[in-house]
C-alpha cells in the first residue's frame, strides 16, 4: 500500500519562482492537510480540506494555495517563493472525524534561496 | 480557538530512568488529544490518542499519557527509558466542533528526547 505519496521529496528554488507540491493518497480520506515543519516551531498547519471540495486555512496560510482535485489528491502551490518558506513540507490525510490519526507522507525538503 | 503548549524543547534522560514529557492544551470544546514521535529522517507516528472515556491511555511501546481536565494537560509518561526512544515527540489537539467533520490538527512546538547510556 503506498498510503500517502508526495512529490518532489527535494526541491531548490530561488526567490520569486513558483513551484506545486503534489500529493495523493489511496485509503479513500475525507481529510487532507498541509503541514509545515520548521526547528523550533514543531509542525504548523497550512491548508486542511476537512472533505473533497472544501479547503480552509490553518495556522499559517500565507503565501501558499491549495487545490483539493479530487478525493485522491491535494496540492500546495508558492506563487512567489520567498526565503522563509524554506522549510519540511508534511502532507497528511485521515478519515476525518477528528478522533483518528493521521497518516503523513514523508515530507518535502524545498529550499528557497 | 485550540492552542498546544509543550513545555521543554529538549529533555534528556538516562537509560532506565522516568520519561515525562508535558504537554498542555488550550480549547473552547472537550478536544481530542494525541501523542505523535518522530525518528530521525521519518515522518511521525501515532504513539496514543485520548478521545472520550478512560482518561488515562496506553500506547505503543510503554507509552502512556493522561488527559486531566482540570488541568488542561495530557502529559506522556514511560517508566524506563530506552535508547530506542530517542526521537522528537508531538503533543496535538483536535477541536472537533462539529461531530464527524473532521476539523484541524494542531502541534506543539515538540519535545526532542535524548537518552544517555
Amino acid at each position: 500500500n503506498a498510503g500517502v505519496t508526495q512529490t518532489p521529496k527535494f526541491q531548490v528554488l530561488k526567490t520569486g519562482q513558483s513551484m506545486t507540491l503534489q500529493c495523493a493518497q489511496d485509503m479513500n480520506h475525507n481529510s487532507m492537510y498541509w503541514y509545515r515543519q520548521d526547528p523550533g516551531m514543531g509542525l504548523r498547519l497550512i491548508y486542511y480540506s476537512a472533505s473533497e471540495g472544501t479547503t480552509d486555512k490553518g495556522e499559517v496560510p500565507n503565501g501558499y494555495n491549495v487545490s483539493r482535485l479530487n478525493k485522491r489528491e491535494f496540492s500546495l502551490r508558492l506563487e512567489s517563493a520567498a526565503p522563509s518558506q524554506t522549510s519540511v513540507y508534511f502532507c497528511a490525510s485521515s478519515q476525518g472525524t477528528g478522533r483518528e490519526k493521521l497518516f503523513f507522507g514523508s515530507g518535502t525538503q524545498l529550499s528557497v534561496l | 480557538a485550540q492552542s498546544v503548549t509543550q513545555l521543554g524543547s529538549h529533555v534528556s534522560v538516562s537509560e532506565g530512568a522516568l520519561v515525562l514529557l508535558r504537554c498542555n492544551y488550550s480549547s473552547s470544546v472537550p478536544p481530542y488529544l494525541f501523542w505523535y514521535v518522530q525518528y530521525p529522517n521519518q515522518g511521525l507516528q501515532l504513539l496514543l490518542k485520548y478521545t472520550t472515556g478512560a482518561t488515562l491511555v496506553k500506547g505503543i511501546n510503554g507509552f502512556e499519557a493522561e488527559f486531566k481536565k482540570s488541568e488542561t494537560s495530557f502529559h506522556l509518561t514511560k517508566p524506563s527509558a530506552h535508547m530506542s526512544d530517542a526521537a522528537e515527540y508531538f503533543c496535538a489537539v483536535n477541536s472537533n466542533l462539529v461531530y464527524n467533520q473532521g476539523g484541524k490538527l494542531i502541534f506543539g512546538q515538540g519535545t526532542e528526547l535524548s537518552v544517555k547510556p
